[in-house]
C-alpha cells in the first residue's frame, strides 16, 4: 500500500459523456502527478500539481483538466469521452518535484 | 520532442539468467528514476540516479546513469520469478517526467 488512494476503481461510460476521477496523495506530500496507461502501453505523464499550482504539463488533451485542491487531493475531470479514451489513470505523489513518486493502485476507465 | 526509449520491449528468460534493459533519452535528464510494475500493479518506485556516471546497486539489481545523463541501464543477476513484471525508466528533464515504454519481463521457473 503506497497511502495514495484513488476512486473510483473502475468507470464505465458512454462516449461523448464526463468524468472526474479522484485521488488523495500521501500524508505530507505536496506534489501530485497524473498519468494515462493505455492498455500494454507505457505510461504518459499528463499534468502535475505542486501545493495547489500546476507545475508541469505532459501530453494532457484540451478536453482534460485538472485541479488540486488546498487540502491537496486532486481531481482529474475527462469531457467528451472518446472509445480511445479508455485507459488506466494513475496518480501519483512525492514530496516534492524531484523525488520519487508513489503511485496510487489507478482507477480504469472504459468508454463504450 | 523529448523521448525517452527503452529497450527491448519484451524478455523471457530462464530463471537464473541475467536480463538487462537500457534507456536511451534523446536530451540530457537532470536525473533517472527507475519503477517496476508487476501484473495487473501500479509503478513502484526502485530507484533514482542523479550523478553522471552513477552505479547503484540493490542487492541483484544494478542502476547505472552514463557518463552523458542521456541513457541508463537496469541490469538483473540470476533472475527470480519474482522479477516477472514490466521494468520502466523516467528521465526528468526541466519539470517533466518522460517515461520509457517498458520491458516487460518474463521468468520461466
Amino acid at each position: 500500500d503506497s497511502g495514495v488512494t484513488q476512486t473510483p476503481k473502475h468507470l464505465i461510460t458512454a462516449t461523448g459523456q464526463r468524468v472526474t476521477l479522484r485521488c488523495s496523495p500521501r500524508s505530507g506530500d505536496l506534489s501530485v502527478y497524473w498519468y494515462q496507461q493505455s492498455l500494454d502501453q507505457g505510461l504518459q505523464f499528463l499534468i502535475q500539481y505542486y501545493n495547489g499550482e500546476e507545475r508541469a504539463k505532459g501530453n494532457i488533451l484540451e478536453r482534460f483538466s485538472a485541479q488540486q485542491f488546498p487540502d491537496l487531493h486532486s481531481e482529474l475531470n475527462l469531457s467528451s469521452l472518446e472509445l480511445g479514451d479508455s485507459a488506466l489513470y494513475f496518480c501519483a505523489s512525492s514530496v516534492g518535484f524531484r523525488e520519487e513518486q508513489y503511485f496510487g493502485p489507478g482507477t480504469r476507465l472504459t468508454v463504450t | 520532442g523529448q523521448q525517452v526509449m527503452q529497450i527491448p520491449q519484451y524478455q523471457h528468460v530462464q530463471e537464473g539468467e541475467d536480463f538487462t534493459t537500457y534507456c536511451n533519452s534523446s536530451t540530457t535528464l537532470s536525473n533517472i528514476q527507475w519503477y517496476k510494475q508487476r501484473p495487473g500493479g501500479h509503478p513502484v518506485f526502485l530507484i533514482q540516479l542523479v550523478k553522471s556516471g552513477e552505479v547503484k546497486k540493490q542487492k541483484r539489481l544494478t542502476f547505472q546513469f552514463g557518463e552523458a545523463k542521456k541513457n541508463s541501464s537496469l541490469h538483473i543477476t540470476a533472475t527470480q520469478t519474482t522479477d516477472v513484471g514490466t521494468y520502466f525508466c523516467a528521465g526528468r528533464n526541466f519539470n517533466k517526467f518522460y517515461f520509457g515504454s517498458g520491458t516487460k519481463l518474463n521468468v520461466k521457473p
